[in-house]
C-alpha cells in the first residue's frame, strides 16, 4: 500500500519568514495529493490539493510543488502569519473506482513566532 | 460546521468496556471513511465505506467493526477497550468523483478516553 513520509515534524519560522514542508509518496499509482491544516483540538481541513498532470498550484499565500518522478511533493507558505500555526499534513492516493483512501503523512507542527 | 456530523464529541470509559462511535456524512456523499488521530501516530486510516459497502480497510483491530446503514449515516464499534484506545476518531465524507475534487470533509471528531 501508499507509505507517505513527512519532513520536518516541527518546524518555528519568524513571521514573515517563508514555511516549507516536504513530503514523499512511495505508489506510483497515487494521482492526487491534497495538505491539510489542523488547529489544536479541531477537525483538519483542507487548504489546498493538486493533481499528478499538474506540476505546480497557487492559492495566495500558499502555493504545492509536485514531483512525479521524484514521488516528491511539498508545501510552500510564504510571507508567514501567527494564525498559519497549525500541525499540517500530507496526503496522498491513487482516487479511482469508488476507493479514495488517503494515506497522511505523520504531520508537521509550524509555529510561527510573532 | 463542515456538514459531517459526529457524535458523541467526548467520551470517557473505562477498560474492557464497548462503545459506539456515529457518524453522519454531508449531504449528497456517498463514501465514508474513519481515521483514529493519536499523538505519535497522526492520522490512521481505519475503515472505508462506500453507499452501505465496505471498500477497504486499514489497520483496524479485531475489536474494532464498522458498518454504514441505508440512510448512509455510520457507526464505528470498539469493544474490550484497552488504555492505548484513547485517541481522538475522526470521521471524513467525500463525493465519489472521477477526480476526488476538495478531497475529504473531516467532522469535528470523537474524543475517546479509555480509563
Amino acid at each position: 500500500g501508499e507509505n507517505v513520509e513527512q519532513h520536518p515534524s516541527t518546524l518555528s519560522v519568524q513571521e514573515g519568514d517563508s514555511a516549507v514542508i516536504k513530503c514523499t509518496y512511495s505508489d506510483s499509482a497515487s494521482n492526487y495529493f491534497p495538505w491539510y491544516k489542523q488547529e489544536l483540538g479541531k477537525r483538519p481541513q483542507l487548504i489546498i490539493d493538486i493533481r499528478s498532470n499538474v506540476g505546480e498550484k497557487k492559492d495566495q499565500r500558499i502555493a504545492v510543488t509536485l514531483n512525479k518522478t521524484a514521488k516528491h511533493f511539498s508545501l510552500h507558505i510564504t510571507e508567514t502569519q501567527p494564525e498559519d500555526s497549525a500541525v499540517y499534513f500530507c496526503a496522498a492516493t491513487p482516487s479511482g473506482g469508488s476507493n479514495y483512501k488517503l494515506t497522511f503523512g505523520k504531520g508537521t507542527l509550524l509555529t510561527v513566532n510573532p | 460546521d463542515s456538514g459531517v456530523t459526529q457524535t458523541p464529541k467526548h467520551l470517557i470509559t473505562a477498560t474492557g468496556q464497548r462503545v459506539t462511535l456515529r457518524c453522519s456524512p454531508r449531504s449528497g456523499d456517498l463514501s465514508v471513511y474513519w481515521y483514529q488521530q493519536s499523538l505519535d501516530q497522526g492520522l490512521q486510516f481505519l475503515i472505508q465505506y462506500y453507499n452501505g459497502e465496505e471498500r477497504a480497510k486499514g489497520n483496524i483491530l479485531e475489536r474494532f467493526s464498522a458498518q454504514q446503514f441505508p440512510d448512509l449515516h455510520s457507526e464505528l464499534n470498539l469493544s474490550s477497550l484497552e488504555l492505548g484506545d484513547s485517541a481522538l476518531y475522526f470521521c471524513a465524507s467525500s463525493r465519489i468523483q472521477q477526480n476526488l475534487r476538495g478531497g475529504y470533509t473531516f467532522g469535528s471528531g470523537t474524543r475517546l478516553t479509555v480509563v
